[in-house]
């Protein structure tokens, strides 16, 4: 099955700082990627998705890049702020073949001090 | 509209006990999943469901059963409970199979 791996586990950065996730998958059928973001104690909300035939998503101060070849995509927040600190999951899904299955990264937990 | 709901939100149980977890969802989703969370593994997928009276397993199916017998109810169950089972239950649903996933609050369980 699938396999996503996500780096790096812990991520400190500075208020206004750039942050960025990296994720890697193993099935080259994937062609869904989204990123949830959970704040402590709270349940997953996504943030942001890219299919396969795009190669770069933004909204506002975030955007996820996909590079199909070499299997991988990241998550880039710009201009951190403190309300930016939780956990980050990455996730990849073949869609219709898998019924939405989605596969998740291990998580990124990003601090952003003031 | 009140999205995606869990009951129980904590429980305790001792080794060897059952129980079991409902996630009721209002928005006439066809996929239903059930996700355990533990600390560095992420979300992994238990079971899910792709539409009334359907079952099947996900990635750590194991000591765990389910049931779809309505569209907007999925239920989670645990035969004999075991301490490995000590996790946080996430249920999520959406329409499709891309989109928005729409998580509940999740449910902390600990088995002792």
């Amino acid at each position: 099955g699938e396999n996503v791996e996500q780096h790096p586990s812990t991520l400190s950065v500075q208020e206004g700082d750039s942050a960025v996730i990296k994720c890697t998958y193993s099935d080259s059928a994937s062609n869904y990627f989204p990123w949830y973001k959970q704040e402590l104690g709270k349940r997953p909300q996504l943030i942001i998705d890219i299919r396969s035939n795009v190669g770069e998503k933004k909204d506002q101060r975030i955007a996820v890049t996909l590079n199909k070849t070499a299997k991988h995509f990241s998550l880039h927040i710009t201009e951190t702020q403190p309300e930016d600190s939780a956990v980050y999951f990455c996730a990849a899904s073949m869609g219709g073949t898998s019924y939405g299955k989605l596969t998740f990264g291990q998580g990124t937990i990003l601090t952003v001090h003031p | 509209n009140a999205g995606v709901t869990q009951t129980p939100k904590f429980r305790v149980l001792k080794t060897g006990q059952s129980m079991t977890l409902l996630c009721a969802q209002d928005m006439n989703h066809e996929y239903m999943y059930w996700y355990r969370q533990d600390p560095g593994m992420g979300l992994r997928l238990i079971h899910y469901s792709v539409g009334e009276g359907t079952t099947a397993k996900g990635e750590v199916p194991d000591g765990y059963n389910v049931s779809r017998l309505k569209k907007q109810n999925f239920l989670l169950g645990l035969e004999s409970a075991a301490p490995s089972q000590t996790s946080v239950y996430f249920c999520a649903s959406r329409w499709g199979v891309t989109g928005e996933l729409f998580f509940g609050e999740g449910s902390r369980l600990t088995v002792l």
